[in-house]
């Protein structure tokens, strides 16, 4: 089946650092991939729609300019938090549209945990 | 603005007890239903979905839910739970055309062995 991977699983950082996550399609190409987030006990917010190719579309309140977005192949999108405040942790999750028959699903990342001291 | 509810924040039932949690959506167009389930410490995984056809779709392991389009409702439900579905459940829309997805706030079940 689709398999999404993200990695690092957990990272804790410095204030001011930027910190990067990686999703990546394991077998199957994704031309689209999404970014979430979520805080402890609340559900998912969508962060941001990612293209293979081309920019990605934030949502409305999601800084581009601390929150970048990398879809440079159909298997591999980051995200990099940059200049990391306390605020900015949570938990960040990927999804990876399907191709094929799953064309109109999505398949989730495990999700990456930053902590930012 | 698309929105997605569900009702119940918090269920608490004893194992064998049936179980619905609602779910309900606000577009006008058309849409693609998913409910997902999230088990403690575990990542999102999917438990049936909604695209077309017969409005009564079964999911994995004893789920099945029920689109009603008049109702922009898309309840989630099993006649007999067990302890091993304590978990938080996600109902989820996408929006065709865009393929944007809203989730729910979703709903933290507890069975009680």
């Amino acid at each position: 089946g689709a398999v999404v991977s993200q990695h690092p699983s957990r990272v804790i950082c410095k204030s001011g650092t930027s910190v990067k996550i990686e999703c990546r399609s394991l077998d199957f190409q994704a031309t689209t991939m999404f970014w979430y987030r979520q805080f402890p006990k609340q559900s998912l917010m969508l962060m941001a729609t990612s293209n293979e190719g081309s920019k990605a579309t934030y949502e409305q309140g999601v800084e581009k300019d601390k929150f970048l977005i990398n879809h440079a192949s159909l298997t591999l999108s980051t995200l990099t938090v940059t200049s990391a405040h306390p605020e900015d942790s949570s938990f960040y999750i990927c999804s990876a549209r399907g191709s094929g028959d799953a064309y109109n699903e999505q398949f989730f990342g495990p999700g990456t945990r930053l902590t930012v001291l | 603005a698309q929105s997605v509810s569900q009702h119940n924040h918090h269920v608490i039932l004893s194992e064998a007890a049936s179980l619905e949690l609602g779910c309900n959506y606000s577009y006008g167009g058309t849409v693609n239903l998913f409910w997902y389930v999230q088990y403690p410490g575990q990542h999102l995984q999917l438990l049936l979905k909604y695209f077309s056809g017969d409005p009564l779709v079964k999911g994995i392991k004893g789920f099945e839910a029920e689109f009603i389009k008049s109702k922009f409702s898309f309840n989630l439900r099993k006649p007999s739970v067990q302890w091993s579905d304590t978990a938080e459940y996600f109902c989820a829309v996408m929006l065709t055309g865009g393929f944007k997805t809203i989730f729910g706030a979703g709903t933290r079940l507890f069975v009680k062995a």
